[in-house]
């Protein structure tokens, strides 16, 4: 997306290991950051979101930072396993208009 | 709830064509996005409406496409006429809030559209 750059394009990990997609935003107005997995043809879905207040949140194996003085946000998948396999897109929110980068596929070798 | 139901799931016609693809968002809901997904340019935002208002239509791509939501439980994207590099998978979102509120979008299954 024109707002977000998302880093990795790919990512190849094996069973076990820690995968981290980060993402960069240049409008220092966007309030809301959230993370989606897509399946191979499936519709993408939230798997975890932070908002411009707080600085990590963690669900389970999945984690997202925020820096807000840098502009930029992380996922954190720890333990993965080959159920992770999915592109996965951060989101950057202002005023509403929801835009996403342009996606990591990640593929976590058994 | 059923969810985002958007229709057709796919659709191939050939260029020139008329395609006018539909959303049903989440009752409640009162934020509609279409995006569309290829693999060169990924999830693009095209427009979105809040409170079935057009909020902003930067993303749609030149004056063949053009998209409507007469009432809160319908909304529409048209492509007139279709060209072949319009082919992609159009999904529609919805989520609840707006503004400053805005929160998790709700996507529906996309419509596959193929333009010979």
């Amino acid at each position: 997306g024109e707002n977000v750059e998302q880093h990795p394009s790919t990512l190849s990990v094996q069973e076990g290991d820690s995968a981290v997609i980060k993402c960069t935003y240049s409008d220092s107005a966007s309030n809301y950051f959230p993370w989606y997995k897509q399946e191979l043809g499936k519709r993408p879905q939230l798997i975890i979101d932070i908002r411009s207040n707080v600085g990590e949140k963690k669900d389970q194996r999945i984690a997202v930072t925020l820096n807000k003085t840098a502009k930029h946000f992380s996922l954190h998948i720890t333990e993965t396993q080959p159920e992770d396999s999915a592109v996965y897109f951060c989101g950057d929110t202002n005023a509403g208009k929801s835009t996403f980068g342009d996606g990591t596929t990640l593929t976590v070798k058994p | 709830d059923a969810g985002v139901i958007q229709s057709p799931r796919h659709e191939v016609t050939e260029m020139g064509q008329e395609v006018t693809l539909r959303c049903k968002p989440i009752s409640g809901h009162n934020s509609l996005f279409w995006y569309r997904q290829t693999m060169m340019r990924g999830l693009e935002l095209l427009i979105y409406f809040n409170n079935n208002v057009p909020i902003d239509d930067s993303g749609m791509p030149e004056d063949r496409f053009s998209a409507k939501m007469p009432n809160a439980s319908f909304s529409t994207l048209k492509i007139q006429p279709s060209e072949p590099r319009d082919s992609a998978v159009y999904f529609c979102a919805s989520s609840s809030g707006g503004g400053r509120n805005t929160g998790e979008l709700f996507f529906g299954e996309g419509s596959r559209l193929t333009v010979l």
